[in-house]
């Protein structure tokens, strides 16, 4: 059974410091990770798709890394802001029980202090 | 906006009651997805539609739990005769189906949140 687990689960860090949330999943055999962010309340936005054949993908101040042999991804976010304050899931699309299934994590709560 | 919609974003209810949320996906996406959310959980995968079919079910969707998506587009999700457990977040979404065009990314939308008293 796919196994997702963030650490850690939450993280307080001043503004303007660069920072990396991790990731690790306990199958290997992935067909993608994706990176989320969740506003308290809200839904889920999606932040980078990384495939199983890529190493990392950036957009803006995020760059997400996966290493599937280890089991493990990275989110870097540099110069962090106030605005970056949310709740960070990640989630794998793996086979199994159900091959159009996310498996996620329970998220790292992200705040920014000013 | 052309994103995932749920409706209604806030549901509260006694116990014993049945409730019915909606989810229009992004125009063209043939797959959606039911996910629900406890509080401090990660989604847990509910229900999956290619076009009007329901090809997969996880064992959380209870026989109280039914979903549908009659003509391939909106889809519904009822629960019958709520339960306190069933206090969650509701979250739809949808993607492409196959092609270069299915990168496997899903999209989510704000989600529903259920109350039972």
């Amino acid at each position: 059974k796919q196994e997702v687990t963030q650490i850690p689960a939450a993280l307080s860090v001043p503004e303007g410091e660069n920072l990396v949330l991790n990731c690790s999943f306990t199958d290997s055999a992935i067909y993608n990770l994706q990176w989320f962010r969740q506003d308290p309340g809200k839904g889920l936005t999606s932040l980078l798709l990384i495939q199983s054949s890529q190493r990392e993908q950036t957009s803006g101040r995020l760059n997400a890394s996966l290493d599937k042999s280890s089991g493990r991804s990275t989110l870097y976010i540099a110069a962090s802001q106030p605005g970056d304050s949310a709740t960070y899931l990640c989630a794998v699309r793996h086979p199994g029980a159900g091959s159009y299934q996310l498996t996620f994590g329970k998220g790292t709560k992200l705040s920014v202090i000013p | 906006d052309t994103g995932v919609s749920q409706n209604p974003r806030h549901k509260i209810t006694k116990r014993g009651q049945n409730v019915t949320f909606r989810c229009d996906p992004i125009s063209e996406h043939n797959r959606l997805y039911w996910y629900r959310q406890t509080l401090g959980q990660g989604p847990e995968f509910l229900t999956y539609f290619q076009n009007e079919a329901q090809l997969e079910k996880s064992r959380l969707l209870s026989d109280r739990f039914s979903a549908e998506r009659p003509k391939g587009s909106f889809s519904t999700l009822e629960i019958q005769r709520t339960e306190q457990g069933d206090s969650a977040m509701y979250l739809c979404a949808s993607s492409p189906d196959g092609g270069l065009a299915n990168t496997g990314e899903l999209f989510f939308g704000e989600g529903s949140r259920l109350t039972v008293l």
